[in-house]
């Protein structure tokens, strides 16, 4: 199994400022990596897929990078509305796909 | 529009069995693989089973093969888990979500809340 590692657990950003999420995968998953962000009470939504594709209707201030087995979720300039939980998964083959442990990003 | 619905969660006693359905509409349901991802109470999100889009092939995490059964019925766009001998460990949140064969996961339900409790 391929084992997702998120970091950091919590991260404090200030609303403006850039907000930066890794995670590392336990072996190469290529470009097999999708983020979600998910808010209290609601079901995650999908962010970036590819690593670095963001979804239909996705803000541009969401982009992802990396490849292999390091990868960052950017977030140029926060928004209320962005300080949420963010997962990353892997779907290197089909079917174990796993989920990184996910990152808190709260308000400073 | 894509739409998963999923029902039949609800308050189970340890060792009980409970069957969840995924109502699936707005895409061709038979022509894709169909999973089930859960979520305990403020835990992470996990990965629990799969079924390949004729029902041929199937798959299930460690933590819960031998006990629940995935399954679908293609003629009624419904995708099923059959759960048993459930756990309190089995609480969550229980998401029906499709890849469309591409590996990520979009778009989610609402999910389903299975408690188990003594």
């Amino acid at each position: 199994e391929i084992v997702m590692t998120q970091s950091p657990a919590t991260l404090s950003v200030s609303p403006g400022e850039r907000a930066t999420l890794s995670c590392r995968a336990s072996q190469s998953v290529s470009s097999n990596l999708a983020w979600y962000q998910q808010k209290p009470g609601q079901a995650p939504r999908l962010l970036i897929y590819g690593a670095s594709t963001r979804a239909t209707g996705i803000p541009a201030r969401f982009s992802g990078s990396g490849s292999g087995t390091e990868f960052t979720l950017t977030i140029s300039s926060l928004q209320s509305e962005d300080f949420a939980v963010y997962y990353c998964q892997q779907y290197n083959k089909w079917p174990l796909y796993t989920f990184g442990q996910g990152t808190k990003l709260e308000i400073k | 529009e894509v739409q998963l619905v999923e029902s039949g969660g609800g308050l189970v006693q340890t060792g009980g069995s409970l069957r969840l359905s995924c109502s699936a509409s707005g895409f061709t349901f038979s022509s894709y693989a169909m999973h089930w991802v859960r979520q305990a109470p403020g835990k992470g999100l996990e990965y629990v089973s799969a079924i390949s889009s004729n029902g041929g092939n199937t798959y299930y995490a460690d933590s819960v093969k031998g006990r629940f059964t995935i399954s679908r019925d293609n003629s009624k766009n419904t995708l099923y888990l059959q759960m048993s001998s459930l756990r309190a460990e089995d609480t969550a949140v229980y998401y029906c979500v499709t890849t469309f064969g591409e590996g990520w996961f979009d778009p989610w339900g609402q999910g389903t809340l299975v408690t188990v409790s003594s």
